[in-house]
C-alpha cells in the first residue's frame, strides 16, 4: 500500500503519561500536516512541514505538543503530560508541491486517555 | 478568519435517490475546495477537489460544484446506495495558507 500510513493506529494512556504518534507520507510527498479531531468536529489543523523544516504551527499546539521530521521523511508527534482533553483521532496528511495542492489523509491514531 | 459550515449534519434518505449536500464558506479567496468520506471511526477519503477557477468536478456519481461568489460548494450524489452511508466533510484551503479548514460535515445514512 502506497498511503499514508499512521502508527499506533489506537493508544490508550493514562493522564500525565507521554506518547508519540508516527506517520509515514507518501513517497515524494516533501509536504506533511498533523490535524486532531474530536468526536462531532471537522479535522483542526496542528503543523505543517515543508521537507524537515516546520513551517507552520496552529495556536492548538500547546508546549506539550511537539513535532519533528528529521529526515524530511516520516513524522513524529509527542505529547507530554497528557491530559483527558486531548483524547482525539490525530491525522496526518501529505501532498507533492504540485498535485493542485490535493492532500491525502491517512487512516490517524486514535488517543484515549483515562 | 475563514469559517466553513454544512448544513444539514445529518441526512437520511431511501436508496436509489439523488441527493445534495451543502457547504458554505465565509472568505471567498479561496485556493481550493476538497469534498472528503470519512466513515466510522476511520481517516479521510478525499472524494473531489475543486480549484477556485473551476466550477465543478465529477467522478463516477459524484458531481461538486463551485460558487466562489456566494461562498457555496455542493456535493451531488446521484443513485444512492447503502455504501455510501458516511460523514461527508468539505474543506478549502485559502491563498498564502497551506492549512485546510473544515466543516463539521454532513452524516448520511442511506437506507435501503
Amino acid at each position: 500500500d502506497t498511503g499514508v500510513s499512521q502508527d499506533p493506529r489506537h493508544k490508550i494512556t493514562k493522564r500525565g503519561q507521554n506518547v508519540t504518534f508516527r506517520c509515514d507520507p507518501i513517497s515524494e510527498h516533501n509536504r506533511l500536516y498533523w490535524y486532531r479531531q474530536t468526536l462531532g468536529q471537522g479535522p483542526e489543523f496542528l503543523t505543517y512541514f515543508q521537507n524537515e523544516a516546520q513551517l507552520e504551527k496552529s495556536r492548538l499546539l500547546s508546549d506539550r505538543f511537539s513535532a519533528e521530521r528529521p529526515k524530511g521523511s516520516f513524522s513524529t508527534l509527542e505529547i507530554q503530560r497528557t491530559e483527558q482533553g486531548d483524547s482525539a483521532m490525530y491525522l496526518c496528511a501529505s501532498r507533492t508541491s504540485g498535485s493542485y495542492n490535493e492532500q491525502f489523509f491517512g487512516p490517524g491514531t486514535r488517543l484515549t486517555v483515562l | 478568519k475563514q469559517e466553513v459550515t454544512q448544513i444539514p449534519a445529518a441526512l437520511s434518505v431511501p436508496e436509489g435517490e439523488n441527493l445534495v449536500l451543502n457547504c458554505s464558506f465565509t472568505d471567498s479567496a479561496i485556493y481550493n475546495l476538497q469534498w472528503f468520506r470519512q466513515d466510522p471511526g476511520k481517516g479521510l477519503t478525499s472524494l473531489l477537489l475543486i480549484q477556485s477557477s473551476q466550477r465543478e468536478q465529477t467522478s463516477g456519481r459524484l458531481n461538486a460544484s463551485l460558487d466562489k461568489s456566494s461562498g457555496r460548494s455542493t456535493l451531488y450524489i446521484a443513485a444512492s446506495q447503502p455504501g455510501d452511508s458516511a460523514t461527508y466533510l468539505c474543506a478549502v484551503k485559502n491563498f498564502g495558507n497551506e492549512k485546510l479548514t473544515f466543516g463539521t460535515g454532513t452524516r448520511l445514512t442511506i437506507i435501503p
